[in-house]
């Protein structure tokens, strides 16, 4: 079954405690990227990933690394986390190959992050 | 100016109705937009994308693209109670990037 796996699903976690949330996908895509989703605000792009070894910044990179050392994987850093980061995270993968058509995005089941 | 605009609703439709969901983009350069629904709670679902002028239609579900007015919509015929949820036009405004709206909520009562 195609899929993208993050985990964990629920985190509560305290200020500064270095924290990393997983996101495997099997469907060998080149793209993946991560949102958070905070109410009123929608999804904002935190960091994307064009293929291994490639990461840029999204629109809210503030607090967060990523890497992508094997396609399958795109794990999420939060190095020193805050209150401000509490939120509902998703990681997307998409196949780059056919052109427009690389926004047809899979997402991961979420994670809901508590930052006290 | 918000990148990609979506009324928040909700918007409430009687069962058997068509659900009309509308979405403006500002980067004249997009050239691919695309419908997601998102259930309460879960993951966002790709249910449309639309490259070109004009409509696609897909079972109940038919997306526009007006370019020249910057407006890209969706319908859904005889709505269900089941097709309630938010619905977040994404549109891409250049490679590698995927702007999303806010969602629209969608409720279908019995």
């Amino acid at each position: 079954e195609a899929q993208v796996t993050q985990n964990p699903r629920y985190l509560i976690t305290v200020t500064g405690k270095k924290l990393t949330v997983t996101c495997s996908q099997n469907m060998n895509h080149e793209y993946m990227s991560w949102y958070r989703q905070d109410p009123g605000l929608g999804l904002r792009q935190i960091y994307y990933s064009m293929n291994v070894e490639v990461t840029d910044k999204g629109d809210v990179p503030e607090g967060y690394k990523v890497s992508r050392k094997e396609k399958r994987n795109f794990p999420l850093i939060l190095e020193s986390p805050s209150p401000n980061q509490t939120s509902l995270y998703f990681c997307a993968s998409s196949h780059t190959g056919t052109g427009l058509a690389w926004g047809e995005a899979f997402f991961g089941q979420g994670t809901r992050l508590t930052v006290v | 100016q918000k990148e990609v605009e979506q009324n928040s609703g909700p918007l409430s439709v009687p069962e058997g109705a068509i659900a009309s969901l509308n979405c403006t983009y500002s980067d004249r350069g997009s050239q691919s937009f695309f419908w997601y629904r998102q259930y309460s709670g879960k993951s966002p679902e790709l249910i449309m994308s639309i490259y070109s002028n004009g409509d696609k239609e897909d079972g109940r579900f038919t997306a526009q693209l007006n370019k020249a007015s910057q407006y890209v919509s969706l319908l859904i015929r005889d709505s269900q109670p089941s097709d309630s949820a938010t619905y977040l036009c994404a549109v891409n405004t250049g490679f590698q990037k995927l702007v999303f709206g806010t969602g629209t909520r969608l409720l279908v009562s019995p």
